[in-house]
């Protein structure tokens, strides 16, 4: 079983409304993700963290997300002013290192954007 | 940029017979290739990764060999069981260690 616990399973927000969802990633795992699923099955990588700091990020997460990864607290990542096409399930994983070692998943929050 | 292109979106084959999904890729780098499953309302798991060494990675009678002459990480399986129905995608990472996915394949396997 996922030892990626996140918070909550399902959101609903109406549209221009913030949406914020939470991330425990794995014990001792240093290194979080955050991807966004479409109803369409796939993939986007938004952003990534290394303990508080961000490793990489795209263009729409800078303009529209506010994410962070603060020490002792849950990871979040929330939308500014939600849109009708940010509806998707929005996965976080962790891993211990940055590369080639398995990346573990949650099961998401599942958005959607009335 | 990166990309992972996996040509079948779906493939439905009878139980017992032998299973090939495809996974090409492009990178200006050497990335290191995944394949990961995920069932239905599941977090996606990591089935094989590839070695540095070009050892053939194997879990749950499924094994992929990394040919970079090829960039392509093909996943095979002797024998499809009634519960590797799943969808599958493959994935590159390097750098920070961002996975790049393919589209995915839904794998749907019949008695």
């Amino acid at each position: 079983n996922s030892k990626v616990i996140q918070t909550p399973r399902y959101l609903v927000k109406g549209q221009g409304q913030k949406a914020k969802m939470r991330c425990i990633p794995e014990k001792g795992h240093p290194v979080v993700f955050w991807y966004q699923q479409n109803k369409n099955n796939e993939f986007k990588f938004l952003i990534n963290f290394q303990n508080q700091e961000v490793l990489q990020q795209i263009d729409m997460t800078e303009k529209r997300f506010s994410a962070e990864c603060p020490s002792n607290s849950p990871c979040s990542l929330e939308i500014q002013s939600s849109e009708a096409g940010d509806s998707a399930l929005y996965l976080c994983a962790s891993s211990l290192e940055q590369l080639n070692t398995e990346v573990f998943f949650g099961k998401g929050t599942r958005l959607t954007v009335v | 940029g990166d990309s992972v292109t996996q040509t079948e979106g779906l493939v439905t084959l009878t139980e017992g017979l032998p299973v090939m999904l495809n996974c090409t890729y492009q990178s200006t780098y050497s990335p290191f290739l995944f394949w990961y499953v995920q069932h239905l309302n599941e977090a996606p798991k990591l089935l094989l990764k590839s070695f540095t060494d070009n050892k053939r990675p194997e879990h749950q009678g499924f094994h992929a060999t990394l040919h970079k002459s090829s960039s392509s990480f093909h996943l095979q399986k002797s024998s499809a069981q009634l519960s590797d129905s799943a969808l599958y995608y493959c994935a590159l990472s390097w750098g920070t260690g961002k996975l790049t996915f393919g589209d995915g394949t839904v794998l749907t396997v019949k008695p």
